[in-house]
């Protein structure tokens, strides 16, 4: 099955940019999705398709993916931009199975 | 506005069975695809199950194929989730969401609050 593999953690300072990864075999290949998840909440999408954003997110938030890795930045973070992030794809080698990863959290210091 | 509400968890013990479902509004129901996505406690997002705004296209998860079904009433707007012979493992936060187009095998664009499965003796 596929696998997509997240930091565990990232840390940021206010006003600089944050960086959280997800690699997996030729991912570069796939549709990334991404979405933030503050506690008690439900997810939200916040990019899809490697690199659109649904109305209504900021455009602070920009993913591109190539390769083996896909990457979410957020620029100028804010501290409401603490949460978790997952980053998510469609394996349909064989039947179709929505994959996540394991999740990042992320730490505005 | 897009509302997506979830009810039917509960308690229920190993082996047990419970329904879940997900009424939906703010959009024309039978055209997206919709999916079940769970969150056990702590730890990350678990893809359950998803299908096609007619329902002919299922897919599931292998840990739980053959236990669960998943299936909507488009003249409800409702989207449901059986689950059968339910194990310990499968206590989390049920989340339903709308794919992104009619497959189904979109982004989920939009989440629901989800409901609670607590699986326990």
């Amino acid at each position: 099955s596929y696998v997509l593999t997240q930091p565990p953690s990232v840390s940021v300072a206010p006003g600089q940019t944050a960086r959280i990864t997800c690699g997996g075999n030729n991912i570069g290949d796939k549709s990334v999705h991404w979405y933030q998840q503050k506690p008690g909440q439900a997810p939200v999408l916040v990019v899809y398709d490697d690199s659109d954003r649904p109305s209504g997110i900021p455009e602070r938030f920009s993913g591109s993916n190539s390769g083996n890795t896909a990457t979410l930045t957020i620029s100028r973070v804010e501290a409401g931009d603490e949460a978790d992030f997952y980053c998510q794809v469609w394996d349909s080698s064989s039947d179709h199975h929505a994959v996540f990863g394991g999740g990042t959290q992320l730490t505005v210091l | 506005e897009v509302q997506l509400l979830e009810s039917g968890g509960g308690l229920v013990q190993p082996g047990g069975s419970l329904r879940l479902s997900c009424a939906a509004s703010g959009f024309t129901f039978s055209t997206y695809g919709m999916t079940w996505v769970r969150q056990a406690p702590g730890k990350g997002l678990e893809w359950v199950s998803g299908l096609s705004g007619s329902g002919g296209s299922t897919y599931y998860a292998d840990s739980v194929k053959g236990r669960f079904t998943i299936s909507r009433d488009n003249s409800k707007n409702t989207l449901y989730l059986q689950m059968n012979s339910l194990r310990a493992e499968d206590t989390a936060v049920y989340y339903c969401a709308k794919a992104s187009g009619n497959s189904g095998i979109e982004a989920f664009h939009i989440w629901g609050q989800g409901t609670m499965v607590t699986v326990s003796s």
